[in-house]
């Protein structure tokens, strides 16, 4: 099973400011198939980003995906009010998918 | 609308079952394999089991592997989880979620663009 470890837990920022977020895998994750999810309070996880840097239909181009083997980033370039949420990695290149432990951005 | 929506959960004593159902509407439901995930309040997400778009092929999480049952009925436009001897740790959100892109040949796995908002599931004494 490949393990993801998203760094850091959590990510104090302020509106305006530049948020990266880490997904290290225990292994390396098949043809970059790996995404990320946002999670507000109450409602299900939404898509961001797949393949490892593909944005999702909808998604502003302030989030971007990068990485390979068992590195990914997700940056989001300039935070707006909205960001402020849970975010998760996953892979699928592998069985079983796993997630990571998620990243919790709060507002500064 | 693309939509799923989710059903069936509710409170179990263990070593009990529960089958879940999920609707899909708004899409080719069979064009799409799918999958469950779950979420214990407050934490983190769990992929329970996927199926690819003809029921053929199927997945599972070691957690629930043997108890857990993943279904589709294409000319229903239902997703369905047959969950038997149910554990206190089974407790949670669960959701179905459609599959995106998938990977590899069995073509169960995948990321998710569309999800439920999910059934609750308890098992408690």
């Amino acid at each position: 099973e490949i393990v993801l470890t998203q760094s850091p837990g959590t990510l104090s920022l302020s509106p305006g400011e530049r948020a990266t977020l880490s997904c290290r895998a225990s292994q390396t994750v098949s043809s970059t198939f790996l995404a990320w999810y946002q999670q507000k309070p109450g409602q299900a996880p939404r898509l961001l980003i797949y393949g490892a840097s593909g944005r999702a239909t909808g998604i502003p181009d302030r989030f971007s995906g990068s990485g390979s083997g068992t590195d990914f980033t997700l940056t989001i370039s300039r935070l707006e009010p909205e960001d402020f949420a849970v975010y998760y990695c996953q892979q699928y290149g592998s069985s079983p998918i796993t997630f990571g432990q998620g990243t919790r951005l709060d507002i500064k | 609308e693309v939509q799923l929506v989710e059903s069936g959960g509710g409170v179990v004593r263990p070593g009990g079952s529960l089958r879940l159902s999920c609707a899909a509407s708004g899409f080719t439901f069979a064009d799409h394999a799918m999958s469950w995930v779950r979420q214990n309040p407050g934490k983190g997400l769990e992929w329970v089991s996927g199926i690819n778009w003809n029921g053929g092929s199927t997945g599972y999480a070691d957690s629930v592997k043997g108890r857990f049952t993943i279904s589709r009925d294409n000319a229903k436009n239902s997703l369905y989880l047959q969950m038997n001897s149910l554990r206190a740790e089974d407790t949670a959100l669960y959701h179905c979620a459609r599959v995106q892109f998938c990977s590899g040949t069995s073509c169960y796995r995948g990321n998710f663009d569309i999800w439920g908002q999910g059934t609750m599931v308890t098992a408690s004494s």
